[in-house]
């Protein structure tokens, strides 16, 4: 079974210019979660997603951060515009619960390094 | 106030021998769900082991187990036979409902550092 995948793997920028992640979910997967992990912290919720509904977006700093599962597949993260706070590894996950209970187990993908100069 | 607390940022340990890693959390739900997930240096996450709020037993999983102690709100990570692979970072996460539509979402804890000596 193919795992979480992400691209870019690495990505590089400058202050107030634009960026974008995509990742796919394992397959079946009904809940998908994007995270920000800044060096030294532990990974933080940006959004939960359940097929192609929000579930949690309260931590999206909304004025900057969109993502959007369209087709309640894969998804796609985008900061606009990228801030120097933003430096970062983005990582994504899935679990396969049609309905997140507090049982749902994460996997994750390999995460984007963005960086911001 | 952190809801999940990780105090130590590094830990070290000899191979083979046990090393317990803490976690502490906060939460006023009485169903909720506990993890632990590993993070090497490549920087993919790894789920170790969960735990329920209801369940009467520690979680075991090969050498992993979780001492759950619901009371003081601990779930406290035990590594048996530590082995070099084991050096990574540790996560401690918490699912808890939404109080709005009961749907969990997850908080992860700080981490610690685990470096195995050989």
């Amino acid at each position: 079974e193919a795992g979480v995948a992400q691209s870019p793997r690495y990505k590089i920028i400058e202050k107030r210019q634009s960026v974008a992640f995509w990742c796919n979910p394992i397959s079946g997967h009904a809940t998908l979660y994007w995270y920000q992990q800044i060096l030294g912290q532990g990974p933080k919720l940006l959004i939960q997603f359940q097929n192609n509904g929000v579930v949690d977006d309260s931590q999206l700093p909304k004025d900057r951060f969109s993502a959007e599962r369209l087709k309640g597949v894969d998804s796609t993260l985008k900061i606009q515009p990228a801030k120097l706070e933003d430096s970062a590894v983005y990582l994504c996950a899935s679990s396969d619960s049609l309905s997140t209970k507090k049982t749902d187990t994460q996997y994750f993908g390999p995460g984007t390094r963005l960086t911001v100069l | 106030a952190q809801k999940i607390t990780q105090t130590q940022p590094g830990m070290f340990v000899q191979e083979k021998e046990a090393v317990t890693l803490d976690c502490t959390y906060d939460t006023s739900d009485q169903s909720y769900g506990l993890f632990w997930y590993k993070q090497p240096s490549s920087g993919e996450m790894i789920f170790l082991i969960y735990q329920g709020s209801y369940d009467e037993q520690n979680a075991t999983e090969g050498r992993y187990s979780l001492n759950f102690q619901k009371a003081r709100k601990s779930a406290n990570l035990v590594i048996s036979a530590s082995q070099l692979g084991d050096s990574a970072m540790y996560f401690c996460a918490m699912r808890e409902a939404l109080t709005s539509g009961g749907s969990y979402i997850p908080t992860f804890g700080r981490g610690t550092s685990l470096i195995v000596h050989p």
